[in-house]
C-alpha cells in the first residue's frame, strides 16, 4: 500500500505571499491531519479533516486554513506568509476513528524569505 | 506549560547500550500514548502505541506507561547505529489531535 504523499517537498516563498500544500492519504483512509514542526515549538497540531469536514482545530491564526475533497485528498493554505511560518508541514492520515493510528507523510519544507 | 514534556537531549550512547527515553504529561484524561521515531528529513513513523498503564514490548523496544505518576518511557535494548534519530512521545488530546513532546535526539555511536 502506498504511503502518505505530500507535494511539493520543498517551497520557498516571500513574506506576504500565500501558499497551498497538498496531501494524499493512504488509500482507504478518511482522516487527514496537518501539523507544523519547528525547532522551537516542535510538532503542533493545525487541524484535522474527516469526510470533508473539519473535525478538530489547533491554536493557529485564521491565515491557516484547509479543506478535504471527496477522495480524501487534502490541501492546506497559508495566506499572508510571515517569516515565522517557515517550518516543516506534516500531513498524517488514519482510517478515521477517534484514536486510530496516524501515519505521517515526508512533509513539505516551507521557507519564507 | 506544555501538556507533554520531553527532554530534548541530545543523548549519545555507545552501540549495544540500553537506552531510556522519558516523557511526562499533565493531563490525567490522556489514555493513549505513542512513540514516534523521526529520521532527519523524514516524517515521524510510529514505533509503539499503548493504552492506559502497563508495558508493551516489540522486539528491542519496550514502552511503559505509569498513569499514577503521569510518566511514559521507551526502552531500546541492544541499541544500533540505525536507531540514531529523534524520538517523540505523543498522546491524543481530542479526536485525532495528537499532542507531542519536544522530541529527544538520540545518537548511537559505533
Amino acid at each position: 500500500k502506498a504511503g502518505v504523499t505530500q507535494t511539493p517537498r520543498y517551497l520557498i516563498k516571500t513574506r506576504g505571499q500565500q501558499v497551498t500544500l497538498s496531501c494524499s492519504p493512504i488509500s482507504g483512509h478518511r482522516s487527514v491531519s496537518w501539523y507544523q514542526q519547528t525547532p522551537g515549538q516542535g510538532l503542533q497540531f493545525l487541524f484535522e479533516y474527516f469526510s470533508e469536514t473539519q473535525r478538530n482545530k489547533g491554536n493557529f491564526p485564521g491565515r491557516f486554513s484547509g479543506r478535504q475533497f471527496s477522495n480524501s485528498r487534502s490541501e492546506m493554505n497559508v495566506s499572508t506568509l510571515e517569516l515565522g511560518d517557515s517550518a516543516l508541514y506534516l500531513c498524517a492520515s488514519s482510517p478515521g476513528l477517534v484514536t486510530d493510528t496516524q501515519y505521517f507523510g515526508p512533509g513539505t519544507r516551507l521557507t519564507v524569505l | 506549560q506544555k501538556e507533554v514534556e520531553q527532554d530534548p537531549g541530545p543523548l549519545s550512547v555507545p552501540e549495544g547500550a540500553i537506552v531510556s527515553l522519558n516523557c511526562t504529561y499533565s493531563n490525567s484524561a490522556f489514555q493513549y500514548f505513542m512513540w514516534y521515531r523521526q529520521y532527519s528529513r523524514k516524517g515521524p513513523e510510529l514505533l509503539m502505541y499503548t493504552y492506559s498503564s502497563g508495558n508493551k514490548e516489540d522486539g528491542r523496544f519496550t514502552a511503559q506507561v505509569d498513569k499514577s505518576s503521569k510518566y511514559i518511557s521507551l526502552f531500546i535494548r541492544d541499541s544500533q547505529p540505525s536507531d540514531s534519530a529523534t524520538y517523540l512521545c505523543a498522546s491524543f488530546q481530542g479526536a485525532q489531535k495528537l499532542v507531542f513532546g519536544q522530541g529527544t535526539r538520540l545518537t548511537i555511536n559505533p
